[in-house]
């Protein structure tokens, strides 16, 4: 079954770092997403890409959030200057797909980024 | 700004039992509603999605149902088992969006 691939796994950076989130989304899908749960809390939107732009964005993801689609097949999200309440599993999501389950969330196992 | 509650947050059962989740939202002006399972450490599985124009969903044990006017949604699991130990998640998305907006989740615990 396709799925969502998302590397690495867990992070580890310094305070105002550069770091640069990779996800593989599904491969006919055509809406991506990134969203955050930092531990004990809700999952939270960030971000949706469709037709190389953003459709959608929170108040969280703020001038230090950026995301890219550099090829056809990778989606990354990058966070200029890395704080501490950065600190989050980060999530890559998929939907599209030219099934009937088109409006479903396909969500990836995660990067676990620990901001020190 | 939509809000979505779970009740209850954490529930154990014993193997064999029925049980119901409750989700509810404060805006009714939903595109749909998806619920998920996530089991410690890992990421978000989709169980079942219901669009707002439909009434429920169903997939093996699980079925979903859906009242768009009164806010609520419940996930009914029949005859439980310990592998449906998992902490399970609802989200809506809004009209004319695609962002979820999540709960806190229910954690259930089967015993065998």
């Amino acid at each position: 079954e396709p799925e969502v691939t998302q590397t690495p796994s867990h992070q580890v950076t310094q305070m105002g770092q550069e770091v640069i989130l990779r996800c593989v989304p599904i491969s006919n899908h055509l809406y991506f997403y990134w969203y955050r749960q930092i531990l004990g809390q809700k999952v939270e939107f960030l971000v949706s890409f469709y037709n190389n732009e953003i459709s959608e964005k929170s108040e969280i993801f703020d001038d230090q959030f950026s995301v890219e689609r550099p090829d056809g097949s990778n989606f990354t999200l990058k966070i200029r200057s890395t704080k501490l309440e950065d600190s989050a599993m980060y999530f890559c999501a998929s939907s599209g797909g030219r099934d009937l389950a088109k409006n479903i969330q396909y969500f990836g196992a995660g990067t676990r980024l620990s901001v020190l | 700004k939509q809000e979505v509650t779970q009740i209850p947050a954490a529930l154990s059962v014993p193997e064999g039992e029925n049980l119901v989740l409750n989700c509810s939202f404060t805006d009714s002006a939903i595109y749909n509603l998806q619920w998920f399972r996530q089991d410690p450490g890992k990421g978000l599985t989709s169980l079942l999605l219901i669009q707002s124009s439909q009434r429920e969903q169903t997939s093996g044990r699980l079925n979903a149902s859906l009242d768009k006017s009164s806010g609520r949604s419940t996930l009914y699991i029949a005859a439980s088992q310990p592998g449906d130990s998992a902490t399970y998640l609802c989200a809506v998305s809004d009209e004319g969006r695609r962002a979820l907006t999540f709960g806190s989740g229910t954690r259930l615990q089967v015993q065998p």
